[in-house]
């Protein structure tokens, strides 16, 4: 299993809603990661798990809320989002310093 | 900090042609990976080929090949017998040695393939 999968594929959304974005990868990988990429830009980090511990926060608004219930697992809690925040939110994992990440098919978000 | 830079928004190349992406980079460290990401249509970003700082010879992978020059930091990628599924975002990227570091991404080239 070389995958990372993301749930849901799509995902609208209103400005009060509260909803949760989730990411799986069942190859022992120890490092997780959540970007955004806005269209025709490259992707942007926000969050890095380190065995399940969050060890980068790349200064995003607390708003988005991420969370690492065991290694196989990254949640991104979604409250009170803005239309700006609309974008593709990309995970991926890693095993370790000289391995390649693999991305996940990413959720398309549109806030409403 | 590094900066990754693709000069070339966008590229089409003609079927069974060969085409090149240039990707320049900045960086004061001597120890790093270099990657070619492809992103087709179906969003997800799939690693096409990666090159150690450390190692001369350039990397290769079937029809995809790169131009490692380390002293002029540029790290170009060729594409050979161009088919109608490498059509797609490419993102050239950076990633340090150290511990801890991240990916940095260039802006990407859209490269369309003509038939």
């Amino acid at each position: 299993d070389t995958e990372v999968t993301q749930t849901p594929k799509h995902l609208v959304m209103g400005m009060t809603n509260k909803k949760s974005l989730k990411c799986e990868q069942h190859m022992g990988h120890r490092a997780m990661y959540w970007y955004k990429q806005k269209a025709k830009k490259p992707p942007e980090l926000m969050f890095v798990y380190s065995y399940e511990k969050l060890s980068i926060n790349e200064s995003v608004p607390s708003r988005f809320s991420p969370e690492c219930p065991n290694s196989s697992l990254l949640n991104l809690h979604l409250h009170a989002l803005q239309p700006e925040d609309s974008a593709l939110y990309l995970c991926a994992s890693r095993q370790g310093m000289n391995t390649e990440a693999f991305f996940g098919q990413g959720t398309r978000l549109t806030v409403v | 900090a590094q900066t990754v830079t693709q000069s070339q928004p966008e590229m089409s190349v003609q079927e069974a042609e060969t085409v090149t992406l240039s990707c320049t980079y900045d960086t004061s460290e001597s120890d790093y990976y270099l990657f070619w990401y492809k992103q087709p249509p179906s969003r997800q970003m799939i690693l096409v080929i990666r090159q150690e700082a450390y190692k001369q010879q350039n990397a290769t992978e079937n029809r995809f090949s790169v131009n490692f020059q380390k002293a002029a930091k540029s790290f170009s990628l060729k594409i050979s017998d161009s088919q109608l599924g490498d059509a797609a975002m490419y993102f050239c990227a950076y990633r340090s040695a150290r511990a801890g570091n991240m990916l940095t991404f260039g802006g990407g080239t859209r490269l369309m393939v003509k038939p």
